[in-house]
């Protein structure tokens, strides 16, 4: 089975910079994606982690490590225009298994 | 990235009815995926779209509730049968192309009254 664990709610400051953690236990694992929804709007794609270490792209960078089955979303430069939810998704054969959904609030 | 176009984009539906949902990719695409996203949730894998052969279904979905096609690598539809309000919910296809990528449709909002 699958267990994809991340926060409810976060609030930050625009301009700042908020982490967004994601556990995961999964019968099958290769690779971990991050995803941007707005309110009412479809996934977009933000990242994928195969190998454990650092991806950076632009003001957002993804983690892994495997052995820990631990990955994070770390939104710097904060705007508000990233006011939304942040999926984390545990692939297995390319067949996504999502946490719950993190709530990204960013006030003035 | 492919270009995802999904019809209908949204529609009411009485229960007791079918509605099938389209999914059209601008490329071919290696994997095509059916999720379910009901409200106030996260979304969840309701089958792989299979090209010429059955659809594989997660648990809990089931082929006479959710007939899926793909006859092509840039086309498949989702069926839902059947309908009750406990299908309310957006259907959204996902497609995985020849990269690591993938990328989600604008979804179908279904309300079934």
């Amino acid at each position: 089975g699958q267990n994809i664990d991340q926060p409810t709610e976060m609030t930050a400051t625009e301009g700042a910079i908020v982490q967004i953690n994601c556990t995961y236990q999964t019968s099958g694992f290769n690779g971990l994606f991050w995803y941007q929804q707005h309110a009412g709007e479809a996934p977009t794609f933000l990242s994928y982690n195969v190998l454990d270490g650092l991806e950076e792209k632009g003001r957002f960078s993804s983690f892994l490590s495997r052995s820990k089955g631990y990955s994070y979303l770390l939104l710097k430069e904060l705007q508000m225009k990233d006011s939304a939810s942040y999926l984390c998704a545990a692939s297995n054969d390319y067949k996504l298994s999502f946490g719950a959904g993190t709530t990204v609030t960013v006030r003035a | 990235s492919a270009v995802i176009s999904q019809k209908p984009s949204r529609d009411i539906c009485q229960r007791g009815t079918s509605l099938t949902i389209q999914c059209q990719v601008d490329s071919q695409v290696t994997m095509m995926f059916w999720y379910r996203q009901q409200p106030g949730q996260s979304l969840t894998l309701i089958a792989t779209a299979n090209q010429g052969s059955e659809a594989t279904y997660e648990s809990g979905f089931v082929i006479d509730k959710f007939p899926i096609s793909r006859p092509n690598l840039t086309f498949s539809t989702l069926t839902v049968s059947n309908m009750s309000p406990e299908d309310s919910s957006i259907y959204l296809c996902s497609v995985r192309g020849s990269t690591y990528e993938q990328y989600f449709g604008p979804g179908t909002r279904l309300t079934v009254t």
